[in-house]
């Protein structure tokens, strides 16, 4: 099927330690893969995308690569931050018809203490 | 740029109620989403509108739903006779120019039924 799998949270680490999220989708044809961000009390948020094999998205200190070889699109910070506790979403497009919908993980909830 | 605004931002209704959302795009925004997120779950697509068309609907969207973006600029979603399964926060996010086009999601509707 057509899915985006995240590992399960809530991921917690402390200060300035090093971060991974990982993604993985299914998917038919060369989808455009994102990291979307979601602060207490806030909206969604884009964080980075890449949209094709080998691309590399990066924002705030952040990185995805897009691996096509492994189907994933793993989030990676070298030192986080407490301001960076949120939950993150990775999500691909999804290209039937003409929408460019986008299909989510269930997000992975971070928590990092001081 | 304002961003994408909905209003209201949270409703409380009683079961068989009808309710309708608004959502206002980024203006010249030409592509609409509307996403439903449960608690711990990423967000799912609803449906899209390519200005007033709208060109695809998901089967989450049962046939007490309806969505309208009747001048190609704002949409509503409406509600009928709500059940509590449809307690969740309804997302819309617009465009530009393209369906792949990054998306930039609005604060959400919360809706509880009681």
């Amino acid at each position: 099927g057509n899915s985006v799998t995240q590992m399960e949270g809530p991921v917690t680490l402390s200060e300035e330690a090093f971060l991974t999220i990982n993604c993985t989708y299914t998917a038919t044809g060369y989808p455009s893969l994102f990291w979307y961000v979601q602060y207490p009390g806030e909206g969604l948020q884009l964080l980075l995308k890449a949209t094709k094999a080998d691309d590399k998205g990066s924002n705030k200190g952040f990185e995805a690569t897009y691996r096509k070889e492994t189907t994933s699109f793993h989030l990676e910070k070298g030192s986080v931050q407490v301001s960076d506790s949120a939950v993150y979403f990775c999500a691909r497009s999804s290209y039937s018809g003409n929408t460019g919908k986008l299909i989510f993980g269930q997000g992975t909830t971070l928590q990092v203490k001081p | 740029d304002t961003g994408v605004s909905q209003d209201p931002r949270h409703k409380i209704t009683k079961r068989g109620q009808n309710v309708t959302f608004r959502c206002d795009p980024i203006s010249e925004h030409n592509h609409l989403y509307w996403y439903r997120q449960t608690l711990g779950q990423g967000p799912e697509f609803l449906t899209y509108f390519q200005n007033e068309a709208q060109l695809e609907k998901s089967r989450l969207l049962s046939d007490r739903f309806s969505a309208e973006r009747p001048k190609g600029s704002f949409s509503t979603l409406e509600i009928q006779r709500t059940e509590q399964g449809d307690s969740a926060m309804y997302l819309c996010a617009s465009s530009l120019g393209l369906p792949t086009d990054t998306q930039y999601f609005g604060p959400g509707t919360r809706l509880t039924v009681l």
